[in-house]
């Protein structure tokens, strides 16, 4: 099966701007889907599709994606912001399919 | 408002099986595939099994198939997870979350319910 690849952990300052990103052969094909997870909490669906996202999530989180990368963006992260983030994305192989998460990204705002 | 409540986990000793279950409420479960998806202690999430809207279509990680069965009660708006030969790795918080769009998108999710595996 594919793989997702996150850095382990990444941090901004506080009102900066920090991409989070995540590499995988099934991005090539599927887009990736972001999720925040803050402790002892269920993931929360941030972006889904080419850039959306769901109601109730500030219009600061943005993603994109080129190639094998797909990338979720916080544009002025705020101290609530801190979190793990995952990505994922569906992926098939021999007509069996599947899904596939990142690692996770633990996001620190200084 | 929408909601996933699961139940059923425990401690169980390795070789053991449990059944969880997922309650669903606040939208029309019929409609909507569905994931289990764990996350061990201090770890990363890993997508479990993914059930269609009929039941019909199935499918497993590899590192559960032919030991966990998945299935859902469209009567009774709820999802289930039969695990057996339950082995320490499988030790972790098993959520339900609600598809939308393509298998991977989970917008609900329920709180979990934590299975231990050990003697």
């Amino acid at each position: 099966s594919s793989e997702l690849t996150q850095d382990p952990a990444v941090s901004v300052a506080l009102g900066q701007t920090v991409k989070i990103t995540c590499q995988g052969d099934s991005l090539r094909n599927y887009y990736a889907t972001w999720y925040q997870q803050k402790p002892g909490q269920a993931p929360v669906l941030v972006i889904y599709g080419k850039n959306n996202r769901p109601s109730g999530i500030p219009d600061r989180f943005s993603g994109s994606s080129s190639g094998n990368t797909a990338s979720l963006t916080i544009t002025g992260a705020q101290a609530e912001d801190e979190a793990d983030y995952y990505c994922n994305s569906r992926d098939n192989s021999a007509n069996y399919e599947y899904v596939v998460f990142g690692g996770g990204t633990k996001l620190t705002v200084l | 408002e929408v909601q996933l409540v699961e139940s059923g986990g425990g401690l169980v000793q390795p070789g053991g099986s449990l059944r969880l279950s997922c309650a669903a409420s606040g939208f029309t479960f019929t409609t909507f595939e569905m994931n289990w998806v764990r996350q061990a202690p201090g770890k990363g999430l890993e997508w479990v099994s993914h059930i269609s809207s009929t039941g019909h279509t199935i499918y497993y990680s590899d590192s559960v198939k032919g030991r966990f069965t998945v299935s859902r009660d469209n009567a009774k708006n709820s999802l289930y997870l039969q695990i057996n030969s339950l082995r320490a790795e499988d030790t972790a918080i098993y959520y339900c979350a609600r598809c939308i769009g393509d298998m991977a998108t989970n917008d609900y999710w329920g709180q979990g319910t934590l299975v231990t595996v050990s003697s």
